[in-house]
């Protein structure tokens, strides 16, 4: 069964640009949740989509938006990019109360 | 509001030592506890998890965690540290039957030298 998988591995974007991340769930995980990682603030929830509806939501800026689509993938985007913004972004699928994780996207604002 | 405790930022160990990483986590309703471990620049691994039931969970690469209520404690062990073993270890926790949301300690580096 392949992975979580998340493109693209690295991306350089430039402030006040705004991205997009993609992430495909193991086959058959309906739950899709998104977190960012940092030196300072450690591991930080985005947000979780579950069969195409947020379900909940972390202590973001609007600016940090997602979606999901009929067949479970998800995609993140940043607008209007800050340089705090650099940051490993990870996808998670799960099935049950566990979750699993893609490589991560390595974004680096300049 | 869920939250974790990972004691010590750092431990370092000689290969074929004991391998302990602490854990603490608070919680107002029962919790589902995890360890993961991150390579540099790859994702995160899931190690073992705590649902319910049996409280001494046993993991891949020979890691065991022993879900404690009464200490709030989900600390890592193994009993022979392998140059492969270094690493960053996340402790998680999420709430049982709640929505996918893990919240994770800061991490511990284990450094394991020859």
């Amino acid at each position: 069964k392949a992975g979580v998988t998340q493109t693209p591995r690295y991306l350089i974007k430039t402030r006040g640009q705004q991205v997009t991340l993609s992430c495909s769930p193991i086959s058959g995980h309906r739950s899709v949740s998104w977190y960012q990682q940092t030196p300072g603030q450690g591991l930080q929830f985005l947000f979780e989509y579950f069969s195409e509806t947020q379900r909940n939501k972390g202590n973001f800026p609007g600016r940090f938006s997602g979606r999901q689509f009929s067949n479970s993938r998800s995609e993140m985007n940043v607008s209007t990019l800050e340089l705090g913004d650099s940051a490993l972004y990870l996808c998670a699928s799960s099935f049950g109360p566990e979750a699993f994780f893609g490589q991560g996207t390595r974004l680096t604002v300049v | 509001a869920q939250s974790v405790t990972q004691l010590g930022s750092h431990v370092s160990v000689s290969e074929g030592a004991l391998v302990l990483l602490r854990c603490n986590y608070s919680s107002s309703v029962p919790p589902y506890l995890f360890w993961y471990v991150q390579y540099p620049n790859q994702g995160l691994q899931l190690l073992l998890k705590y649902t319910t039931g049996a409280t001494l969970v046993k993991g891949i690469n020979g890691f065991e965690a022993e879900f404690k209520k009464s200490e709030t404690s989900f600390h890592l062990t193994k009993p022979s540290a392998h140059m492969s073993d270094a690493a960053e270890y996340f402790c998680a926790v999420s709430e049982s039957g709640g929505f996918q949301k893990l919240v994770f300690g800061t991490g511990t580096r284990l450094l394991v030298s020859p």
